[in-house]
């Protein structure tokens, strides 16, 4: 069965400081994966998307940047933190069909 | 642990009928939940919402009903029309922490 992870589940970092998120899938090749962060009021903020390796598309200009150096690992990254860069940040992966499948998230702070 | 589920990959429904997308949830503390509609080469947009201290919330053609015993909630669609064809994401939070989804339902609605 297949299984996406994220790591850290929390971070807390200071403005101006590098980030990086992790996300993985097992038992699952070729999978596009996603990038998504919770915006306010509920909604749900696409951010970076990709078909494969080295292919990322961006959906929002932003402080944030995205890389897939393996098929199954989608990193989120960021040079310089900005105060508002805190959010919760989700990955998820899908397969042929549009059913997307999310990680349980990372809770970023940044003070 | 998927703790909202929807177990329905798919839902085809005739235009004009009532389309009725279901999930589950295993969390009792979940206090708040969404559904969310998506688009493809898009990211979810929100939909609907209800807290736990109701069970039926109205807008427009759509209506979520949420049944607390049975830890389960579903949306209604009446009447459906094409334009609703896209995946259906539940997703829910727990004092208004972060949310968790459900892995989709493809809802086709034929003309």
């Amino acid at each position: 069965s297949q299984t996406i992870h994220q790591w850290p589940a929390t971070l807390v970092q200071p403005v101006g400081s590098p980030l990086s998120l992790e996300c993985t899938v097992e038992g699952t090749s070729n999978p596009n994966l996603y990038w998504y962060r919770q915006a306010a009021g509920r909604g749900l903020q696409l951010l970076f998307y990709s078909v494969g390796i080295g292919q990322i598309s961006s959906e929002v200009p932003q402080n944030l940047s995205a890389s897939r150096p393996q098929d199954r690992q989608f990193i989120l990254s960021s040079k310089k933190l900005l105060l508002s860069d805190s959010g919760f940040y989700l990955c998820a992966w899908s397969g042929l069909q549009e059913t997307q499948y999310f990680g349980p998230g990372t809770r970023l702070l940044v003070l | 642990d998927q703790q909202v589920k929807q177990n329905s990959p798919s839902l085809s429904v005739q235009e004009g009928r009532i389309s009725i997308l279901n999930c589950d949830y295993t969390n009792s503390m979940f206090d708040y939940f969404l559904w969310y509609k998506k688009y493809p080469a898009e990211g979810p947009t929100f939909l609907i919402s209800i807290s736990s201290i109701k069970d039926k919330n109205e807008d427009g053609r759509f209506t979520v009903f949420l049944n607390k015993s049975a830890k389960h909630l579903s949306l209604h669609i009446v009447p459906s029309q094409p334009g609703d064809s896209a995946v259906y994401f539940c997703a829910a939070s727990e004092l208004d922490n972060d949310m968790r989804f459900g892995a989709g339902t493809r809802l086709t609605v034929k003309p």
